[in-house]
């Protein structure tokens, strides 16, 4: 069955630390990985995408890792800020009858503190 | 330059009631989605369409019809409204098979 599963479910960091969420999957066959934040009450917002042979993609203080072989993601914040605070889903992408296929995390919930 | 755009933000229906959640992007994408999202789960997909004349079912359509009206509107209609269609509805375009999809911010529906 394909599923994503993240964890932890929820984290609590203060500002200025780092922290990593991780995400682990078995989809197949696999097309890429996406980490979005949803930020409350709004819509998922895209941070990176990866397809099978990229290792590392950053974008500014995010940084997310893809091992294809043990199908596992991580997302790395760097010096966290009071507006990181969000939740944090990952999301595979399989092909199914041509069509790419989504398959949701259910979030990693961040809550940074001052 | 909006982006996705859902109408309305929230609902409240009883059981039974019918209603139609639009969505419309100006990106002139072809793919066009909507999803649920539940508490502790992850967004699911409801109904999707590749192009514009085409939809097609996703994980979770029962209860639901969808419509592309054009190429730029993808509307959702719930024709007797039940308590487990209580959720957050998103919906999402897409330019092509495999890229970014960017989201609405969702309508927020309750049915009692």
């Amino acid at each position: 069955k394909n599923q994503v599963e993240q964890s932890p479910q929820s984290l609590i960091i203060l500002e200025g630390k780092n922290c990593t969420l991780q995400c682990n999957y078995t989809v197949s066959p696999f097309s890429n990985l996406r980490w979005y934040k949803q930020d409350t009450g709004r819509g998922p917002v895209s941070l990176t995408i990866m397809t099978f042979s990229e290792n590392t993609k950053s974008n500014g203080r995010y940084t997310a890792t893809l091992d294809a072989d043990t199908k596992q993601s991580s997302l790395h914040i760097t010096a966290s800020q009071l507006s990181d605070s969000a939740s944090y889903i990952c999301v595979v992408s399989g092909e199914s009858g041509g069509y790419n296929k989504l398959i949701f995390g259910a979030g990693t919930r961040l809550a940074v503190h001052p | 330059n909006a982006g996705v755009t859902q109408t309305p933000k929230f609902q409240v229906l009883k059981t039974g009631q019918s209603m139609t959640l639009q969505c419309a992007q100006d990106m002139n994408h072809n793919s066009m989605y909507w999803y649920r999202q539940d508490p502790g789960m992850g967004l699911r997909l409801i109904y999707y369409s590749a192009s514009e004349g085409t939809t097609d079912k996703g994980e979770v359509p029962n209860g639901y019809n969808v419509s592309r009206l054009n190429k730029r509107e993808f509307s959702l209609r719930l024709e007797s409204a039940a308590p487990s269609q209580t959720s957050v509805y998103f919906c999402a375009s897409q330019w092509g098979n495999g890229g970014e999809q960017y989201f609405g911010p969702g309508t927020r529906l309750t049915v009692t």
